[in-house]
């Protein structure tokens, strides 16, 4: 089983619709875990960490579910310009604090 | 500041060559990394160092080298490039390791080709 996996996609939703992507880790050990977004041909961004409580930015919420082992993007109101790769981030998933990211999963917003 | 910065942007290498990609952040941070990423893999970690003079292994580290003399700086070298080491490579640095909420910060990549 892979530490940190994702469903690769694509998501194809329409603009304005609400899309939800999980992460699975395997560790749970696991210390921090953050969601990372990439454009194509671009460097991996920060988006948003993702804290025991759940936190919001804008439309985007972050949930940690510490019992099942995983965590969840949330994008409200989809813009064309969410489309990326979103990417999981889990430090502590391979056992040290080495951060482990999964393959990403890919959203595509259409008009 | 900077960044992180990385050069070249671009390389084309014939199998066998040598060549150093360069990863340089003025952000004064301990932690840094790199990755190649290739389609369908995600980012796989190359080598990493917590500090200079300190450099470890990470998942994918045959065929390559790295030092790191200073903070600011943690070049990888491709000792004798191969066709399956054609990828994009990213570096990466974040203010420490350990600890909660540590925020990686990437430079903007470099294209290598293996002819």
């Amino acid at each position: 089983r892979k530490e940190v996996e994702q469903d690769p996609g694509p998501f194809n939703v329409p603009e304005g619709a609400t899309v939800a992507f999980n992460c699975t880790y395997s560790n749970s050990a696991s210390q921090s875990f953050f969601w990372y977004r990439q454009d194509c041909r671009k460097e991996p961004k920060l988006l948003m960490s993702v804290y025991s409580s759940g936190n919001e930015d804008g439309r985007f919420t972050a949930q940690l579910n510490r019992a099942s082992q995983y965590i969840s993007l949330l994008i409200r109101d989809s813009k064309l310009s969410d489309s990326a790769t979103y990417l999981c981030v889990v430090n502590g998933a391979g056992g040290s604090y080495i951060p482990t990211f999964g393959r990403g999963t890919s959203l595509i917003v259409h008009p | 500041n900077a960044g992180v910065t990385q050069t070249p942007k671009f390389q084309v290498l014939k199998t066998g060559q040598s060549m150093t990609l360069q990863c340089a952040q003025d952000m004064n941070h301990e932690y840094m990394s790199w990755y190649r990423q290739d389609p369908g893999m995600g980012l796989r970690l190359i080598h990493y160092s917590v500090g200079a003079g300190i450099t470890d292994q990470g998942e994918v580290p045959n065929g390559y080298n790295v030092s790191r003399s200073t903070t600011e700086d943690f070049p990888l070298r491709l000792l004798s490039a191969a066709p399956s080491q054609t990828s994009v490579y990213f570096c990466a640095s974040s203010p420490r390791l350990a600890g909660d909420q540590e925020t990686q910060y990437f430079g903007p990549g470099t294209r290598l080709l293996v002819l």
